[in-house]
């Protein structure tokens, strides 16, 4: 199994529905983090959260809420998705133990229509 | 605000060739530095971690070295190979946050 699981891996969803990207890590790591990478633009985080009850807005948040439900466990949400929100979309994870290297998921495809 | 960039933005090389991938950051201050490679429409994979207060990493035919005190790290690749082709990123965590931030990527094609 992956160390950094996301589901869905594609999704394609319709404008002004509300949407879940979820993941979950077994890396024991305790600061999650959420990126999206468009073309030209690189990847730009979006919300991060260092433990369970600390969780802080990125560069990108407007349009997205996370919640943290456990320390292996983060979750992204779009409330009502828009077309500017097709991107590909990361969650990472790190600690103090990897030096802060940060480890990737595979990522999920996502298309508002 | 901490910005790097990554020259070439693309290249195309024949196999067998030996190559070197740039990356400059702006801000000396950084806790590490780390390199990923990531096939199209695919997810980062993490090829090598150097912190601060080491000069170089290796793995395999990869071979990172980071240079702070000029803001700058290479990635060497030794006897290039088709399979080597994808996008490689370079990424900086600096001293006063945790949060990554990445240059631009350098789009790799190895030709057989």
């Amino acid at each position: 199994d992956a160390d950094v699981t996301q589901t869905p891996r594609n999704r394609i969803t319709k404008t002004g529905k509300r949407i879940m990207l979820e993941c979950s890590q077994t890396k024991g790591h305790d600061r999650m983090y959420w990126y999206r990478q468009d073309p030209g633009l690189g990847l730009r985080l979006i919300y991060y959260s260092f433990d369970v009850k600390d969780i802080n807005k990125g560069e990108i948040s407007d349009g997205y809420s996370v919640s943290r439900q456990a320390q292996a466990k983060f979750s992204l949400s779009l409330e009502s998705a828009i077309p500017n929100q097709t991107a590909l979309y990361f969650c990472a994870t790190s600690d103090f133990e990897s030096g802060y290297g940060y480890t990737f998921g595979s990522g999920t495809r996502l298309t508002v229509v | 605000k901490q910005e790097v960039t990554q020259i070439p933005a693309a290249l195309s090389v024949p196999e067998g060739e030996n190559l070197v991938l740039n990356c400059s950051f702006t801000d000396s201050a950084i806790y590490n530095l780390q390199w990923f490679r990531q096939d199209p429409g695919k997810g980062l994979t993490s090829l090598l971690l150097i912190q601060s207060s080491q000069r170089e990493q290796t793995s395999g035919r990869l071979n990172a070295s980071l240079d702070k005190s000029s803001g700058r790290s290479t990635l060497y690749i030794a006897a290039s190979q088709p399979g080597d082709s994808a996008t490689y990123l370079c990424a900086v965590v600096p001293n006063a946050g945790n949060m990554l931030t990445f240059g631009g990527g350098t789009r790799l094609m190895v030709k057989p």
